[in-house]
């Protein structure tokens, strides 16, 4: 079965940091491309980060250009997410998800793991 | 960016109904684009990509159609479980965007 289980999230403080890992099973991860996507509390979704197969190719949202990086460790089937600068703005639920342009959906998604962030 | 910009944004129908969600972008997506349906506290589920091609495992009430800037989500004859939020997401070009969402209500 494939699956896709995140960890990581929690409570920080503006300005903040935080990293957050995606742990993939059941498929051969390092031939997808795999993406991260954020839902603020009773908002729609918005697309956060992309990452090549490779990692060659690494793209992010204006919104968290320049604070957040994407990267990923074929050898543990991980993609993470390094959250710097975090804002109240960026509270929300984080979903990582198998695929991006490449392979035109998102599928599956991990179950989300809430960041908020707060003083 | 393209925006997609989803109607109804909320919808009250029956069990048994046939609706249908449409999906307009702002320029030319050629068949890119995918949907998704979510329940309360639950991540997103892959119904139709590609435009029109049935997720495995999906049923096949679900359908989707349309090319380039006009898209179309249908469910033929709406169960108790299709009660949820759908939202179309494009993919083809970065940034990603999704649109607001249509939240699908029983009547």
């Amino acid at each position: 079965e494939v699956q896709l289980l995140e960890s990581g999230g929690g409570l920080v403080q503006p300005g903040g940091s935080l990293r957050l890992s995606c742990a993939a099973s059941g498929f051969t991860f390092s031939t997808y491309a795999m993406s991260w996507a954020r839902q603020a509390p009773g908002k729609g979704l918005e697309w956060v980060s992309v990452i090549s197969n490779s990692a060659y190719t690494r793209l992010y949202a204006d919104s968290v250009m320049g604070r957040f990086t994407i990267s990923r460790d074929n050898s543990k089937n991980t993609v993470y997410l390094e959250m710097n600068g975090l804002r109240a703005e960026d509270t929300a639920v984080y979903y990582c998800a198998r695929g991006g342009q490449s392979t035109g959906r998102f599928d599956p998604w991990g179950q989300g793991t809430l960041v908020t962030v707060s003083s | 960016d393209i925006q997609l910009t989803q109607s109804p944004s909320f919808l009250s129908a029956s069990e048994g109904d046939r609706v249908t969600i449409t999906c307009r972008a702002s320029q030319g997506i050629s068949g890119s684009l995918a949907w998704y349906q979510q329940k309360p506290g639950k991540a997103p589920k892959l119904l139709i990509y590609a435009a029109s091609t049935l997720q495995s495992g999906v049923p096949s009430r679900f359908s989707g159609g349309g090319s380039g800037t006009e898209f179309t989500l249908t469910i033929s004859s709406l169960q108790p479980e299709d009660f949820a939020i759908y939202y179309c997401q494009q993919l083809n070009s970065y940034p990603l965007t999704f649109g607001q969402g249509t939240r699908l209500e029983i009547k």
